[in-house]
């Protein structure tokens, strides 16, 4: 299994919702990562698991919240979101961890719509 | 600050007719620099990693190239499958990744 597994695809919430997006892997990666992705723009990075511990926190507002309950798992959880916030929101991971010279495997992402 | 700057934004091209893409890069400390294709609605995938001057790497169409402050993704009789958004990524020494705007490539039958 090389895939990293991301649902939703798609998702619509207003501005008071509450959600999650989710990230899955089975490849054995020891980091994984979110980025935010808008339209004609490069993916900026957001969040970095190394070891299922978060050693890299972009400066993001705290109306996201990243989870990892194992190392094969990884969670964005949202709340309050605003409009602008509206994104492509990419999963990745690789293998030995954050740090060291290795691709990124990505997943298709969840495009995200906030009304 | 780190930065990658990839030339041109968008490049449209015929079945057949070879091309270069640009990547140049500012960062303390280059671990590896990447490349990586992106169709629309999905994630990128990789294709290159290139970590010193002078190193180049070839995949069916594709050949990357580094130098000291620049990369370059030559693309040789594309196909227009070959049409899709081409990304550079530079690692620097913190380990994150950081990517360019990419360029939009076009290859018309």
């Amino acid at each position: 299994d090389t895939e990293v597994t991301q649902t939703p695809k798609h998702l619509v919430m207003g501005m008071t919702n509450k959600k999650s997006l989710k990230c899955e892997q089975h490849m054995g990666h020891r980091a994984m990562y979110w980025y935010k992705q808008k339209a004609k723009k490069p993916p900026e990075l957001m969040f970095v698991y190394s070891y299922e511990k978060l050693s890299i926190n972009e400066s993001v507002p705290s109306r996201f919240s990243p989870e990892c309950p194992n190392s094969s798992l990884l969670n964005l959880h949202l709340h309050a979101l605003q409009p602008e916030d509206s994104a492509l929101y990419l999963c990745a991971s690789s293998h030995r961890g954050q740090g060291i010279q290795e691709k990124l495997f990505f997943g298709s992402g969840t495009q995200l719509s906030v009304l | 600050e780190d930065q990658v700057t990839q030339s041109p934004e968008a490049l449209r091209l015929q079945e057949g007719e070879s091309s270069s893409l640009n990547c140049s890069y500012t960062v303390s400390g280059l671990r590896g620099l990447f490349w990586y294709r992106q169709d629309p609605g999905k994630g990128p995938e990789f294709l290159f990693t290139l970590y010193s001057a002078g190193e180049e790497k070839e995949k069916e169409r594709l050949k990357a190239t580094l130098t000291k402050k620049e990369s370059f993704l030559h693309i040789t009789a594309p196909k227009p499958e070959d049409s899709a958004t081409y990304l550079c990524a530079v690692q620097a020494v913190r380990g994150d990744m950081r990517f360019g705007a990419g360029t939009r490539l076009t290859v018309k039958p």
